[in-house]
Order: C-alpha cells, then sequence, then structure tokens
C-alpha cells in the first residue's frame, strides 16, 4: 500500500540556521508533491508545490527538491526563525485523481532563538 | 477576502450521539474536501465534493458518516451514533478549480470530542 514517511521526532535547531525536512514514499509514482504548514489549533497552508520534471523548486527562504529516484523530497527553510516553528506536513499527489491530498504525518519544527 | 470557515470550532458529544458539522467554503469554489486528522498525525481524506456532486467518498470510515453539498456551497459532515474512536479535528478544505493541483485552502477545523 501507499506509504508517506515523514520523520515523527521533533527537529530543533538555532534561529539563523538551515532546517531540512524530509519527506519519503514509497509504493506509488506522484507527479507532484506539496508542502503544507501546519500551526497549533489551525489548518494547513499551502507552501510550495513542485512537479515531477523539476528538481528544485525555491520561494523566498524555502526550498524543495524532488528525487523521484530516492522517492524522497526535502523541504529547507534557510536563516529560519524563531516564526518558522510549526509541524509541516508533506502531500505526494497522482495526476488525474480528484486532487485529494495524501498527507504523511507531519514533522514539528522548533526554531529557538 | 474571507477564508474556509467551519463551525463549530468545538463540539464535546455523548457517545451515541448524532452531530454536524458545517463548512463554508471560500465563494466560488468548486472543489470542496473533507479530511479527518488524529492528535499528531497528517490528514487524513474522507470525502470530496464537486459543487453538489459527491464523488469520491472513500474515506468515510463507516455508514455513520454522511456528507452533503446541497447546492454546491456549504457543506455539512454528519456523524451518527458518534464513538470515541471518532474524536479527531475534522478540516474542511476547498479550492477554486476541480480536481489537480489547485491550491487548497483549509477551514480552521472542528474539534470532535466523544466522551
Amino acid at each position: 500500500s501507499q506509504k508517506i514517511e515523514q520523520n515523527s521526532e521533533a527537529l530543533n535547531i538555532q534561529e539563523g540556521k538551515t532546517a531540512t525536512l524530509t519527506c519519503n514514499y514509497t509504493n506509488y509514482s506522484p507527479a507532484y508533491l506539496q508542502w503544507y504548514r501546519q500551526d497549533p489549533g489551525r489548518g494547513p497552508v499551502f507552501l510550495l508545490l513542485i512537479r515531477e520534471n523539476e528538481k528544485e523548486k525555491r520561494k523566498e527562504r524555502l526550498k524543495v527538491t524532488f528525487d523521484t529516484t530516492l522517492k524522497q523530497s526535502l523541504f529547507h527553510i534557510t536563516a529560519s526563525q524563531p516564526a518558522d516553528s510549526a509541524t509541516y506536513l508533506c502531500a505526494p499527489g497522482v495526476s488525474g485523481n480528484t486532487g485529494k491530498l495524501i498527507f504523511g504525518q507531519g514533522t514539528t519544527l522548533q526554531v529557538k532563538p | 477576502g474571507a477564508g474556509v470557515s467551519q463551525s463549530p470550532r468545538y463540539k464535546v458529544a455523548k457517545r451515541g450521539q448524532d452531530v454536524a458539522l458545517r463548512c463554508d467554503p471560500i465563494s466560488g469554489h468548486v472543489s470542496l474536501f473533507w479530511y479527518q486528522q488524529a492528535l499528531g498525525q497528517g490528514p487524513e481524506f474522507l470525502t470530496y465534493f464537486q459543487n453538489e456532486a459527491q464523488l469520491d467518498k472513500s474515506g468515510l470510515p463507516s455508514d455513520r458518516f454522511f456528507a452533503e453539498r446541497p447546492e454546491g456551497s456549504v457543506s455539512t459532515l454528519k456523524i451518527q451514533r458518534t464513538q470515541q474512536e471518532d474524536s479527531a479535528v475534522y478540516l474542511c478544505a476547498s479550492s477554486y478549480v476541480a480536481g489537480g493541483t489547485d491550491t487548497q485552502y483549509f477551514g480552521p477545523g472542528t474539534r470532535l470530542t466523544v466522551l
């Protein structure tokens, strides 16, 4: 069955450092992959989408890579700030479906001042 | 503009009671999704509407769960005879177009606690 794995342990880093979060998937071939941010008590908020023919995508301090051979996406936040502290969810997607999202369990990031 | 809103934000039910959770999507959004999120987990898909048509209900865990969107805008998720395992946050999301990679906008969720 399809499986999406994110590091369930919280990631603690110092302000100013680069945070790197991992999303691994097995038993399917997504055409694209989305990353969402979720704060406590709130719904997820879309951050970035990367397609299978794109190796890397950037948005401000965010960078996402997508390696279809390794079946892995990496999500980087450079020059991290305490305001970046949240849970980050990956959601690989398959073309032609309804657009429903299949999420990983999320990784919680804590950026300490 | 207004985002996706959900009501109530919190609901406490006794086991066996019926509950109804409401979602007001962004005006004009064709697609509407319901997800269930257990504590410490990512959201899990429940059902999908394209306008008023329920095109995918493969994620509904049992026939106690029922969703509708009769006029293609507001949606209601109903859970009959609630059980303790139904305790979770129920998230609604909408997107402008049907299917594909269009960004989904999530509401704040309804936290359901079944005692």
